[in-house]
């Protein structure tokens, strides 16, 4: 079976790093991604990893470890815009994504 | 690249009527068309897989003679919602790619509210 843990919600200042865990148990790996969601909008692509370590895009990077069954989200120098939902995903062996309750961050002044 | 629209964005419907969702992949051919539902607060289930030509792959729970889907072409699936009832009022999300484990790609989700 599938199963995605991460927290629920998460409050973070203006400027500041930011990390955003996921732990995931999965019948076989193809991958783990992250999508960001603002409310009452659709989720977007943000990162795609499938091979362990940090992968960096811009002020977003995420992290993956397959023996530990853990990835992270790292947001870097925090701006209001960032306040959204996190939604850790893994791909299930029938190419549909199953999706973790997600993670709404906050990002305060 | 990689556009998915839907429409409409919204729609305001009476219990028992049937209402049409357009999912369609702008700059891609799409392999598979998801379809996905979420209400407040919660996190994206997944209703349906559908692959161009053939039969949708329902997920448990999920009525397949209320929630027809049709994915005519490699750029178009329909989501209908036959005999709406207020219970069905939620975000749908349609979302697509072009094969196996490739990224999904959403549309912009159609909040639908039934009377």
């Amino acid at each position: 079976g599938q199963n995605i843990d991460q927290p629920t919600e998460m409050t973070a200042t203006e400027g500041a790093i930011v990390q955003i865990n996921c732990t995931y148990q999965t019948s076989g790996f193809n991958g783990l991604f992250w999508y960001q969601q603002h409310a009452g909008e659709a989720p977007t692509f943000l990162s795609y990893n499938v091979l362990d370590g940090l992968e960096e895009k811009g002020r977003f990077s995420s992290f993956l470890s397959r023996s530990k069954g853990y990835s992270y989200l790292l947001l870097k120098e925090l701006q209001m815009k960032d306040s959204a939902s996190y939604l850790c995903a893994a791909p299930t062996g029938a190419n549909n994504l199953f999706f973790g309750t997600g993670t709404r961050l906050t990002v305060i002044p | 690249g990689a556009v998915v629209s839907q429409h409409p964005s919204w729609v305001i419907c009476k219990s028992g009527t049937s209402v049409k969702i357009e999912c369609r992949s702008l700059d891609f051919q799409a392999t598979t068309m998801f379809w996905y539902r979420q209400f407040p607060k919660q996190s994206l289930m997944l209703m349906a897989t559908s692959n161009e030509g053939s039969k949708a792959t329902y997920e448990q729970g999920v009525e397949k003679d209320k929630f027809l889907i049709n994915h005519a072409s490699l750029t178009l699936s329909t989501l209908t919602v036959t005999s709406a009832h207020p219970e069905d009022s939620s975000f749908y999300i349609c979302s697509a790619n072009t094969g196996p484990q490739d990224t999904q790609y959403f549309g912009p989700g159609t909040r639908l509210t039934v009377l």
